[in-house]
């Protein structure tokens, strides 16, 4: 069975670009999460959708940040116009529908630069 | 809200040396507690975890229990290897939070032959 996978694995840009992420759970989860690392500090929740709905979006840092989960399938993560403090490892993470609460499976994430 | 402090790193031990990487929350309720490991190039692998006070979390040869009067998990193993070598993370979910976990800041663990 494929784990979470998530792309780019890298990515560098340069402030005021665009950059979109993207995460595939594993096949049949429900449940979806976002979260960051910043400059080896601690990961943080960014948001968690359950299908297609966001059932929580408390951690977006901005409105420069915008999160997709069309289909209820694999989700999209925009950051528009990036800013130097937005680098960071973004981590995708799936579990289990149902209880929120099932283990959760993450990526390896993606490294975003922004310069 | 909730939190988790982690000790500091980065650790570094010889091959069969006794670790333990100390983690203390902050939560209201019962959290459940994890810890969870980084190896290079992977995602973060779950790797032991305690939903109650007093309860024990164990796996790989490394053991956590969970001390609500202290407010502390923390991570031991008595024989570290090579392979352990990887960044290990506390971690809580709350009783309310949807599922969404609070992490500390990571310890970077090296092992030595």
């Amino acid at each position: 069975e494929a784990g979470v996978t998530q792309f780019p694995s890298h990515s560098v840009i340069e402030k005021g670009q665009t950059v979109t992420l993207r995460c595939d759970p594993i096949s049949g989860h429900d449940n979806l999460y976002w979260y960051r690392r910043v400059m080896g500090k601690e990961i943080k929740f960014l948001l968690h959708f359950v299908k297609e709905s966001k059932q929580d979006e408390s951690g977006m840092p901005n409105n420069r940040f915008l999160a997709e989960r069309t289909g209820g399938t694999y989700s999209t993560l925009k950051v528009q116009p990036a800013e130097l403090e937005d680098s960071g490892v973004y981590f995708c993470a799936s579990s289990q529908p149902g209880r929120s609460y099932n283990e959760q499976f993450f990526g390896p994430g993606t490294r975003l630069t922004v310069l | 809200g909730n939190s988790v402090t982690q000790m500091e790193g980065p650790v570094t031990l010889s091959e069969e040396a006794f670790l333990t990487i100390n983690c203390t929350y902050t939560a209201t309720g019962y959290p459940s507690l994890f810890w969870y490991v980084q190896y290079p190039g992977e995602g973060l692998q779950l790797l032991l975890k305690a939903t109650k006070a007093d309860d024990k979390g164990s796996n790989k040869g490394f053991e956590a229990t969970y001390r609500k009067e202290t407010t502390s998990f923390h991570l031991e193993k008595g024989s570290v290897q090579v392979s352990d070598s990887a960044v290990y993370f506390c971690a809580l979910r709350g009783g309310t939070s949807y599922g969404k976990l609070t992490f500390g800041q990571g310890t970077i663990l090296t092992v030595h032959p």
